[in-house]
């Protein structure tokens, strides 16, 4: 089956302006996520949708950043407008259900990422 | 809440050395255990999970790593490594009743032919 999409891969803007991440997830898969991942860290949960709907979005920063994923499938990020700290990769992954669905465990599959170089 | 620490941010090892990479979390009910790994210029893979069962996972690639429920650890071990496993290696949780996942911050492992 096809991975997931993810684009651009790369991307540099100055502070202050905005840019906006596209994903489409594994085809059939209800969960999707967004990470952000500054370098040398490990990946940090943004926001997660099932279907459509929102399910976390504890540590996404709401003035600045959003998401939306219409029809329950392919989901955008934006920031706007962009800080320097805003420099990281930025990973969609999707999995197959998701929370309360009753399965023990459930698989995420990550994209290649989007770089982002904020000068 | 939840979380998780990998010991060693940078290991070097000549090639045929045996692996172990630490990985403690902090979490108290039942939980998820992976290993991604992330080759250079290559997306985030999953090497292994533990959901129940057996604590003894056996991955691809020749990697294991074993569940110490009373020590909070899922250490990957490899017994020989080679040029190839060259990568940054994860160690993540998940609470068994969700799906959101807590990273640790990564290993770095150099291979020296």
């Amino acid at each position: 089956e096809a991975g997931v999409a993810q684009s651009p891969r790369y991307k540099i803007i100055e502070k202050r302006q905005s840019v906006a991440f596209w994903c489409n997830p594994i085809s059939g898969h209800a969960t999707l996520y967004w990470y952000q991942q500054i370098l040398g860290q490990g990946p940090k949960l943004l926001i997660q949708f099932q279907n459509n709907g929102v399910v976390d979005d504890s540590q996404l920063p709401k003035d600045r950043f959003s998401a939306e994923r219409l029809k329950g499938v392919d989901s955008t990020l934006k920031i706007q407008p962009a800080k320097l700290e805003d420099s990281a990769v930025y990973l969609c992954a999707s999995s197959r259900r998701g929370t309360g669905s009753g399965v023990v465990g459930d698989t995420q599959y990550f994209g290649p990422g989007t770089r982002l170089t904020v000068l | 809440a939840q979380s998780v620490s990998q010991h060693n941010h940078h290991v070097i090892l000549s090639e045929a050395a045996s692996l172990e990479l630490g990985c403690n979390y902090s979490y108290g009910g039942t939980v998820n255990l992976f290993w991604y790994v992330q080759y250079p210029g290559q997306h985030l893979q999953l090497l292994l999970k533990y959901f129940s069962g057996d604590p003894l996972v056996k991955g691809i690639k020749g990697f294991e790593a074993e569940f110490i429920k009373s020590k909070f650890s899922f250490n990957l071990r490899k017994p020989s490594v080679q040029w190839s496993d060259t990568a940054e290696y994860f160690c993540a949780v998940s609470a068994s009743s969700a799906s959101k996942i807590i990273f640790g911050s990564g290993t770095r492992l150099s291979i020296r032919p």
